[in-house]
């Protein structure tokens, strides 16, 4: 799976959109681009994935670049509640070769979103 | 629809001892994930099950860490024998091959602590 860059940490004002970013420059023409995210001593949650169209759902919005090699989510209107580490993650849908899962989630550090005041 | 069930949530223990953690996916789902979250860190892939069959467990130190999952529904992970390394949270997901592209849902979680 392809590898993926976050920046370690972001703030964002209470109410104000949270833009985060990605960058996955080495992703392939069938690898999908997901977002997780973990609130402080739950497990991840999905969040939204998208291959190459931007996408919308109740909770974010993805923006991907046209070559693929970057996406932004965003969050249009943070709340506390939205505090919790972001997870940016490159993979292919689901199937199995050689004793390894080649869809698995490959998490990285992610990024620490705080949302303050 | 409930969720991932997990237990213990807690579990602190001596090294060499064994521990076991245990796991009740979401109803129907097929695909069952074992991760193991060091503090500061991504959670990490142990073993993913389809139905009762191990599909990836390329990830697991098998020399002290075990996983089944019997009749394709509940699943245990055991450590034996534990190691000041293996403290960390330890995370069970699992997944509908008809869901969302294979979302995943998380558990709770298992912390558990090595002395």
């Amino acid at each position: 799976d392809a590898k993926t860059t976050q920046p370690p940490s972001m703030d964002c004002a209470e109410g104000r959109a949270a833009n985060l970013p990605c960058n996955h420059s080495t992703i392939s023409g069938n690898e999908y681009v997901y977002w997780y995210r973990q609130i402080h001593s739950q497990g991840p949650q999905y969040i939204i994935h998208g291959l190459k169209n931007n996408e919308t759902n109740e909770m974010a919005s993805l923006i991907i670049t046209e070559d693929r090699k970057s996406s932004t989510l965003i969050l249009p209107h943070a709340t506390l509640r939205d505090t919790a580490v972001y997870y940016c993650i490159v993979r292919v849908g689901i199937g199995y070769a050689g004793g390894t899962s080649y869809g698995k989630l490959t998490f990285g550090q992610g990024t620490i979103l705080t949302v303050h005041p | 629809e409930a969720g991932v069930a997990q237990s213990p949530r807690y579990k602190i223990i001596e090294k060499r001892q064994s521990v076991a953690f245990w796991c009740n996916p979401i109803s129907g789902h097929a695909t069952l994930y074992w991760y193991q979250q060091i503090l500061g860190q991504g959670p990490k892939l142990l073993i993913q099950f389809q139905n009762n069959g191990v599909v990836d467990d390329s990830q697991l130190p098998k020399d002290r860490f075990s996983a089944e999952r019997l009749k394709g529904v509940d699943s245990t992970l055991k450590i034996q024998p534990a190691k000041l390394e293996d403290s960390a949270v330890y995370l069970c997901a699992s997944s509908s091959s008809s869901g969302r592209d294979n979302e995943q849902f998380f558990g709770p979680g298992t912390r558990l602590t090595v002395l």
